[in-house]
């Protein structure tokens, strides 16, 4: 499966835009890219997935370049409810595989 | 969605004893579970994968004989930590893949203390 690379940290102010940018550089022509959230002592929660361009839904959107070797979780004007680790993944698109998480980045909404 | 539930939530055991985490598909049947352990301020690590019917498979490093894992129904996995120690105080976390969904559901977490 492919590694990812996630920033540790973030900090953003409330009512920011925030982007999260992931790089999958081994990123297989079959793989999907997955994005979940994490709140403390809770299971992760998907929260947007896509293979390649711009996928949107009403949380977040995801861009992939052409090459598909990165991608941006963008979160529009987050509020202090956004504070999780967001994770983000790289396999199969049904999720029947199991999936191995990077570090994840852990974004800080500050009042 | 689907939806995956753990019991117990949270569970303080003596050093020695053995504890089961339960993992339920509530509304769907789940033919392969996946069991994570998280450590504070770390990434989830996989452990193994449950298979109903069959053996679990684990991933390196994890002793099969220490975390016992049952997949005896399409909707229950169970995780039996015996002969607990305190360094196997962690998050215990669960998931599975509903077909027809493209991702997986996890649970909310069993978290594990061992005095």
């Amino acid at each position: 499966l492919a590694k990812t690379t996630q920033p540790i940290s973030m900090d953003s102010y409330e009512g920011q835009e925030v982007n999260i940018t992931c790089s999958h550089n081994n990123i297989a022509t079959n793989d999907y890219i997955t994005w979940y959230q994490q709140f403390p002592s809770q299971g992760p929660r998907f929260i947007i997935q896509g293979y390649k361009t711009k996928v949107t839904n009403e949380v977040a959107s995801l861009f992939i370049p052409a090459d598909r070797k990165s991608s941006t979780l963008s979160l529009p004007r987050v509020s202090l409810s956004d504070t999780a680790v967001y994770y983000c993944l790289v396999g199969d698109r049904g999720g029947a595989n199991n999936l191995f998480f990077g570090t994840g980045t852990r974004l800080t909404v500050i009042p | 969605g689907a939806v995956v539930s753990q019991h117990p939530s949270r569970v303080i055991c003596k050093s020695g004893t053995s504890v089961k985490i339960e993992c339920r598909s509530l509304d769907f049947q789940a033919t392969t579970m996946f069991w994570y352990r998280q450590f504070p301020k770390q990434s989830l690590m996989l452990m193994a994968t449950s298979n109903e019917g069959s053996k679990a498979t684990y991933e390196q490093g994890v002793e099969k004989d220490k975390f016992l894992i049952n997949h005896a129904s399409l909707t229950l996995s169970t995780l039996t930590v015996t002969s607990a120690h305190p360094e196997d105080s962690s998050f215990y976390i669960c998931s599975a893949p509903p077909s027809g969904y493209n991702e997986q559901f996890f649970g909310p977490g069993t978290r594990l203390t061992v005095l």
